[in-house]
């Protein structure tokens, strides 16, 4: 069965500082592994996701996640924050499911992203 | 182009009622799935429909129930409503099963149970 665990379920940082939001994941077959962000009140938006080709993939709004195998991660990180940043991540999984395409996320706790002034 | 869109973005309901949320996928969208998201913790996943049959159900009981129409729309319906049943009901739609598709999310339904 596959699971997600993102450690840390709230970050804090200041407006220009590095952004680190970590996932492990675990699963049975190589996954497909995606980064969500929720604002206040609202609905999931799509960061980024990883398909199997590059282990470095980029997302929107500056975002990037490093997909490494050997330990079953997908951290997602930003160079510089924004306070625009301000809301709550979620890394989730999707596998195929006894040889079978699927399609069902399995979803993380979340990270509530802090940004100081 | 429209995204997801899911209808009623608010309601109330009391405990015993039934409720039945809709959902419209995006256009040329073939699968929808519904998630439960309890406030502080990830979405859940409750279903996923796909060319109106059902493909995947999560570990809700049985007074859970879906379907997906003709032109794929579908509607989430909740019988004998309990308290913690009050959740963010999330809709998410698909081009198809594949699990590397990119899953589009509407705004969610809030359902508070009194």
């Amino acid at each position: 069965a596959q699971s997600v665990t993102q450690l840390g379920s709230h970050v804090s940082v200041s407006e220009g500082a590095l952004v680190l939001l970590r996932c492990n994941y675990s699963s049975s077959v190589p996954p497909y592994l995606f980064w969500y962000v929720q604002y206040p009140n609202q609905g999931l938006q799509l960061l980024l996701k990883y398909t199997s080709a590059a282990t470095l993939v980029k997302g929107i709004n500056g975002f990037e996640a490093e997909f490494k195998k050997s330990e079953t991660s997908f951290h997602l990180t930003k160079p510089s924050a924004h306070m625009r940043d301000a809301a709550e991540y979620f890394c989730a999984v999707s596998e195929e499911a006894g040889g079978t395409s699927y399609g069902k996320l399995t979803f993380g706790q979340g990270t509530i992203l802090t940004v100081h002034p | 182009d429209a995204g997801v869109t899911q209808s009623p973005t608010h309601l109330i309901k009391t405990r015993g009622q039934h409720v039945t949320l809709r959902c419209s996928p995006i256009s040329g969208h073939k699968s929808v799935s519904w998630y439960q998201q309890v406030l502080g913790q990830g979405p859940q996943f409750i279903f996923q429909y796909y060319e109106k049959e059902e493909r995947g159900r999560g570990n809700f009981p049985d007074r859970f129930s879906a379907r997906q129409f003709p032109n794929y729309s579908s509607e989430l319906n909740v019988n004998a409503l309990l308290l913690g049943d009050s959740a963010l009901y999330l809709c998410a739609s698909s081009p198809s099963v594949f699990s590397g598709n990119t899953i589009y999310f509407g705004e969610g339904s809030w359902l508070t149970v009194v």
